[in-house]
């Protein structure tokens, strides 16, 4: 089954700690995407990635990094500088073609930050 | 710049009552439009999409018409059905890539 898993489901940060977030995909997609979900909004673009090795910030990137080593693999970094981590993070994929806007994002089930 | 405004929620609904949920875009060009939904503790999944002006878009009994004239892609659904309950998100993407959501709708059916 081709599909984006992300994990874990649930994780805990104490104060002062990075933790990193996993997301892979097996859909051969070019793009990738974190989003940052808070309760009783929408969603918000923290990074993005449109091919191997390249990445770009969305909107709210600081306290954040990624990295794109492999073109199923997009892990996410929140780092201590992230003063208000506590949300829902949901990972992406879509096919990329440069100019297009057509492509569907597909989402992983999520994991849910929670800070100690 | 691009936005999406989506009526506020929550709605509430018995079962097998009609759906209408509002949302209207702002942008430039002509972006692909979106519905997704959210059950509780759970990612995204893609509804329904459309990518030109007057296309509609279907999937499980909802449906929404991509009406350029108006800038609106409202969801509606015939019967609703206590498993609809959810979260749905209207959403755009522009011709840079860019995804971008509305706040979100939360539907609740009642038997």
């Amino acid at each position: 089954d081709g599909g984006i898993t992300q994990s874990p489901k649930y994780l805990f940060r104490k104060e002062g700690q990075n933790v990193t977030l996993s997301c892979e995909q097996n859909l051969n997609h070019d793009a990738m995407y974190w989003y940052r979900q808070d309760p009783g909004q929408g969603l918000r673009l923290i990074y993005y990635s449109q091919i191997v090795n390249d990445f770009q910030k969305g909107d709210i990137a600081e306290g954040y990094s990624v990295s794109r080593e492999k073109k199923e693999s997009f892990p996410l970094t929140v780092t201590s500088a992230q003063k208000n981590p506590t949300a829902f993070y949901l990972c992406a994929s879509s096919t990329h073609r440069q100019g297009s806007h057509q492509e569907t994002q597909y989402f992983g089930p999520g994991t849910r930050l929670l800070v100690l | 710049g691009n936005s999406v405004t989506q009526m506020e929620g929550p709605v509430t609904l018995s079962e097998e009552a009609f759906l209408t949920i509002n949302c209207t875009y702002t942008a430039t060009g002509y972006p692909s439009l979106f519905w997704y939904v959210q059950y509780p503790g759970e990612g995204l999944q893609l509804l329904l999409k459309a990518t030109k002006a007057d296309d509609k878009g279907s999937n499980k009994g909802f449906e929404a018409t991509y009406r350029k004239e108006t800038t609106s892609f409202h969801l509606e659904k015939g019967s609703v059905q206590v498993s609809d309950s959810a979260v749905y998100f209207c959403a755009l993407v522009n011709q840079g890539g860019k995804l971008i959501f509305g706040q979100g709708t939360e539907l609740s059916v009642k038997p």
